[in-house]
């Protein structure tokens, strides 16, 4: 069955270090992936997207790497802060209009 | 300036009850999204609709009945309502259907006893 999965379901590093959060797919091919961050008792917010033809996204601290070879996507916060802290969803949208999203990482930054 | 809102945030209902949910969005956009969040925080999609239109309809029960009056509203009617339907729903917009950003709801919390 199609699956996205997202390894960690919870993270905790350092203030200052880089978070690295994964995201794999199997028996699915999605043109393109979002990453979202959810704060506990509020909807999902959109942080990046990121197609199939493209390796790599920036914006501000965060990166995000699609391969398409390995079916992965990466999801760095670098500098990372307190603030940081929420629950990252990484999603796939297929061609046809499918939508799957993974459970989620927890990812808590400690001072 | 709420850009999609959702009423009610919280809903307690006893089993067999029918119930709605409302979702409203402001951005103007084309296309809309029901989804639930379980208590394992997966977020399934249920239903999209596209300028009033129909266009994903997962494996839902027909229970569930999703209505769009217009393209800024789409409103979640849920019949006979069992312990299983306990979740977080949200409502999401979208400018159109594709590869464009989601905005999300503040979600409602149903509780069925």
């Amino acid at each position: 069955s199609q699956k996205i999965e997202q390894n960690s379901e919870a993270l905790n590093i350092q203030e200052g270090k880089t978070a690295t959060l994964t995201c794999n797919y199997t028996n699915y091919s999605p043109a393109y992936l979002q990453w979202y961050r959810q704060d506990p008792g509020r909807g999902p917010v959109f942080l990046l997207l990121i197609r199939e033809n493209e390796k790599e996204k920036r914006k501000e601290r965060l990166k995000v790497t699609f391969d398409t070879t390995l079916k992965q996507s990466l999801f760095h916060i670098t500098a990372s802060q307190p603030a940081d802290s929420a629950t990252y969803l990484c999603v796939a949208y297929s061609s046809a209009s499918k939508i799957i999203f993974g459970s989620g990482t927890r990812l808590s930054i400690r001072p | 300036d709420t850009a999609v809102s959702q009423t009610p945030k919280y809903l307690v209902t006893q089993m067999g009850n029918d119930k709605s949910i409302k979702c409203e969005q402001n951005l103007g956009h084309d296309t809309m999204y029901w989804y639930k969040q379980d208590s394992k925080k997966f977020l399934k999609i249920m239903f999209s609709y596209n300028n009033k239109e129909l266009i994903i309809n997962e494996t839902v029960p027909n229970r569930f009945s999703p209505k769009s009056p217009d393209k800024a509203h789409l409103n979640l009617h849920i019949n006979s309502l069992e312990l299983g339907d306990s979740a977080v729903y949200f409502c999401a917009s979208s400018q159109r259907t594709g590869n464009n950003e989601q905005f999300f709801g503040p979600g409602t919390r149903l509780t069925v006893l």
